[in-house]
Parts: C-alpha cells; sequence; structure tokens
C-alpha cells in the first residue's frame, strides 16, 4: 500500500523566505503527484500536477520536483507572502487508480 | 467552466433526517468521487463513479448512498446519520477514472449530524 508522508507537518516563516515543503512516497510506481492547496474548512485548489515521466513543474511562484526512484516531491514558493498561509497537501495516483494523500504541511507566514 | 461545485456548502442533519448532497461539473469529466475529510486529517476516498457506473465503494456503510444521474451530476444522499459522521464531504472529478490529467475538487460541504 502506498505510504504518502509530508514533512514538517507545520512550519512558521516570515514573509519574504522561501518555503520548502517536502513530500515522500514509499511505492515508486506512480503515475502522477499532485500538489494541493487547502485553507481552513474548504475544499483542496491544485496547485501543480507531475506526470510520473516530468522532472518538475513550475507555475508563477511555485516549483515543485519530482524525483520517482527516491520516492520524493518538493514544493518551493518563492518570496512566501501571508495569503501562503494554508495546507498543503502531497498525493500521489498509484497502480489502483487511487490517491494517496500525505497529512499534510500546515503553512503559516508571518507579516 | 473549470470547477466542481457543491451545494450546499454547510448543513446541519438530526439523526433521524433524510438529505442530500449535490455535486457538478461542466468540464466533461468521466469521473467523479466523493471523499470524507475529518479535520486535520487527509481525505479519505467514498465512492468512485466512472461513466455513471459505481466504480469503487470503500465499504462505506449504507447510511450513504451515492447517486449519479448523469455525467455532470453526482448526488450523496445522507440517512440516519451518526455524529461521527460529521465531517468535509468533498466531491471531485477527472477526465478518466485513470487521474492522468490530474484531479480537480470542490470547495466541500461541512456536514454536522446533531
Amino acid at each position: 500500500k502506498q505510504e504518502v508522508t509530508q514533512i514538517p507537518a507545520a512550519l512558521s516563516v516570515p514573509e519574504g523566505e522561501n518555503l520548502v515543503l517536502n513530500c515522500s512516497f514509499t511505492d515508486s510506481a506512480i503515475y502522477n503527484l499532485q500538489w494541493f492547496r487547502q485553507d481552513p474548512g474548504k475544499g483542496l485548489t491544485s496547485l501543480l500536477l507531475i506526470q510520473s515521466s516530468q522532472r518538475e513543474q513550475t507555475s508563477g511562484r511555485l516549483n515543485a520536483s519530482l524525483d520517482k526512484s527516491s520516492g520524493r516531491s518538493t514544493l518551493y514558493i518563492a518570496a512566501s507572502q501571508p495569503g501562503d498561509s494554508a495546507t498543503y497537501l502531497c498525493a500521489v495516483r498509484d497502480g489502483n487508480n487511487r490517491l494517496a494523500f500525505g497529512k499534510g504541511n500546515q503553512v503559516v507566514v508571518i507579516p | 467552466d473549470t470547477e466542481v461545485t457543491q451545494t450546499p456548502k454547510h448543513l446541519v442533519m438530526g439523526m433521524t433526517n433524510k438529505k442530500s448532497l449535490k455535486c457538478e461539473q461542466h468540464m466533461g469529466h468521466r469521473a467523479m468521487y466523493w471523499y470524507k475529510q475529518k479535520a486535520k486529517k487527509p481525505p479519505e476516498l467514498m465512492f468512485v463513479y466512472s461513466y455513471e457506473k459505481l466504480s469503487i465503494n470503500e465499504s462505506v456503510p449504507s447510511r450513504f448512498s451515492p447517486e449519479c444521474p448523469n455525467s455532470s451530476l453526482l448526488n450523496l444522499h445522507l440517512h440516519a446519520l451518526q455524529p461521527e459522521d460529521s465531517a468535509l464531504y468533498l466531491c471531485a472529478s477527472s477526465q478518466e477514472e485513470t487521474g492522468s490529467y490530474g484531479y480537480t475538487f470542490g470547495s466541500g460541504t461541512r456536514l454536522t449530524v446533531v
């Protein structure tokens, strides 16, 4: 069974610092990996989707890398802003067409 | 339209009530999903519909009854729920059940069972 771990569980950074969020998964036989953002009590907003054949994806201040062989993905958020405060979820699509989620990185950006 | 729309946003129901959650998408996606999320936990898969047929039921109690009337609409019928069923219920969709192009989630229904 695919296990997804996100470290750190929670972090606080001052505004302007770069954020680095880590996601690891136990089974490298993935089809894709998706990063989501979730605000308290709200739904999931898709940030980036990386196919298993890709090494990274970028959107604005966000960059996600994927190292499938080592079972890792990293989400970088450049020049963090208070509006980036949220929980970030990593989800891996496994061979059973299911999404395996990590428990999330809870981020607070301090003005 | 690139959204999944869920209604209602909030719902309070008694343990003897019958209510329904509704989910709609107009992206032409052929797979739709129900997830349940408790506070501080990741979403848990409940049901998957593919081409309007139930594909996956993750051993969900029968007090939850899904329905997919057409390719754009997904309902979750609720009956005789328990307080522990209080949670955020999320609907999602993808082009196909394979999820090759990623998943789109709705904003959720916050359900409270009293």
